[in-house]
């Protein structure tokens, strides 16, 4: 049983646009939320976490939006650029529990 | 500063023959990760070690999977023998302590089992 999914495989927006990537979760103790961001043949890097006694965390261009009552956190690229083409993870934890992460979603941005 | 560096890059051999995939973590970090990402069940953790110690294997498929980290700077995971299910990209990660700080990835092995 996935807890973490990521409905959609892919998304493709237009450059300076917004990118809005979705994540739902079924486990309630989870508390701690974690994008990753993956490049072709490059290991996932970490972009941005939130704890679950928030429900916005903005860092530069990117924001999470976490909604506990709908067990639902997205990733909003505001404005989108070529480069943040990638494959897109949505990872969750509960306490020191391990993290379970999401099958990704690609995005492409089109210049 | 140096990442996390996972050796081979690449690694293609027969079904039966022994496995040996290497990590070496970021300096200072306390906690390694090795995890396998498939297609069909996307990035899952296999073991986890803190300070040298295996706190969770629970993820390890069989018997036929093995990792040891001998010391703070070492870390492999074996596959003895090998079979074709067992193609993925394996990625080695490490983290200053436990879940609570963000991990940081290798760029992984690409296994191929023929």
């Amino acid at each position: 049983d996935q807890q973490v999914k990521q409905n959609s495989p892919s998304l493709s927006v237009q450059e300076g646009r917004i990118s809005i990537l979705n994540c739902d979760y079924t486990n309630s103790m989870f508390d701690y939320f974690l994008w990753y961001k993956k490049y072709p043949a490059e290991g996932p890097t970490f972009l941005i976490s939130i704890s679950s006694i928030k429900d916005k965390n903005e860092d530069g261009r990117f924001t999470v939006f976490l909604n506990k009552s709908a067990k639902h956190l997205s990733l909003h690229i505001v404005p989108s650029q070529p480069g943040d083409s990638a494959v897109y993870f949505c990872a969750a934890r509960g306490g020191s529990e391990k993290l379970v992460f999401g099958k990704g979603t690609k995005l492409t941005v089109n210049p | 500063d140096a990442g996390v560096i996972q050796s081979p890059r690449h690694e293609v051999t027969e079904m039966g023959q022994e496995v040996t995939l290497r990590c070496k973590p970021i300096s200072g970090h306390n906690s390694l990760f090795w995890y396998r990402q498939t297609m069909m069940r996307g990035l899952e953790l296999l073991i986890y070690f803190n300070n040298n110690v295996p706190i969770d294997d629970s993820g390890m498929p069989e018997d036929r999977f093995s990792a040891k980290m001998p010391n703070a700077s070492f870390s492999t995971l074996k596959i003895q023998p090998s079979e074709p299910r067992d193609s993925a990209v394996y990625f080695c990660a490490s983290s200053i302590q436990g879940w609570n700080q963000p991990q940081h990835f290798g760029d992984g092995t690409r296994l191929s089992i023929l």
